[in-house]
């Protein structure tokens, strides 16, 4: 069956630092991956998709890969901020989840 | 939240009694799902449903049971609930007529079964 693995429980970075979250997934690739941001006690809420055709996409200060090589896509948070803390969820065509990253951004 | 609701927010039960978690949406999105949320697991998917009385299977779905009368409502049942099913609990829609859409999730039910 298709995994997916987001290889960091946590990170904490400097605000102002770019913060870059992995997620890894085994077997065939997935026709899309995409990105979830969950605050504490909440749901997860969307915040983008990247197509297997697609090497990048971006908005605002975030920047999605895809490597279909390296079955692998990477999330960027430019110029974090404080704000930025939470939970990161990768999923591969939104029914499996990777565990989750926890970003802390320390002001 | 979407126009997504859960009830009830937080339930405690004890081991062995029936318990319904109720997720209601105002989008009349076609497909709707349960997951449950652990430490070190993630989210899981537990049933989902592609209209009304058309539900099938996820990755975790021993010891639940799911039911859609009408589209808004999807109803998550534990038969005879066990301590392991103490989480989290997400419902969550999606628009697509495929089920590889962008979700919308509601806020959660606690669920603890002592």
């Amino acid at each position: 069956s298709q995994k997916i693995e987001q290889n960091s429980e946590a990170l904490n970075i400097q605000e102002g630092k770019t913060a870059t979250l992995t997620c890894n997934y085994t077997n065939y690739s997935p026709a899309y991956l995409q990105w979830y941001r969950q605050d504490p006690g909440r749901g997860p809420v969307f915040l983008l998709l990247i197509r297997e055709n697609e090497k990048e996409k971006r908005k605002e200060r975030l920047k999605v890969t895809f490597d279909t090589t390296l079955k692998q896509s990477l999330f960027h948070i430019t110029a974090s901020q404080p704000a930025d803390s939470a939970t990161y969820l990768c999923a591969l065509r939104a029914l499996t989840f990777g565990q989750g990253t926890i970003l802390t951004v320390h002001p | 939240d979407a126009g997504i609701t859960q009830s009830p927010r937080h339930k405690v039960t004890e081991t062995g009694t029936p318990v319904t978690l109720r997720c209601h949406q105002t989008e009349n999105h076609r497909y709707m799902y349960w997951y449950r949320q652990d430490p070190g697991h993630g989210l899981r998917l537990i049933h989902y449903s592609y209209g009304v009385k058309d539900t099938d299977k996820g990755e975790v779905s021993d010891g639940y049971s799911v039911s859609r009368s009408k589209t808004e409502d999807f109803l998550l049942t534990l038969e005879s609930a066990t301590s392991s099913q103490t989480s989290v609990y997400f419902c969550a829609i999606s628009e697509s007529t495929t089920i590889t859409d962008t979700q919308y999730f509601g806020p959660g039910t606690r669920l603890t079964v002592l």
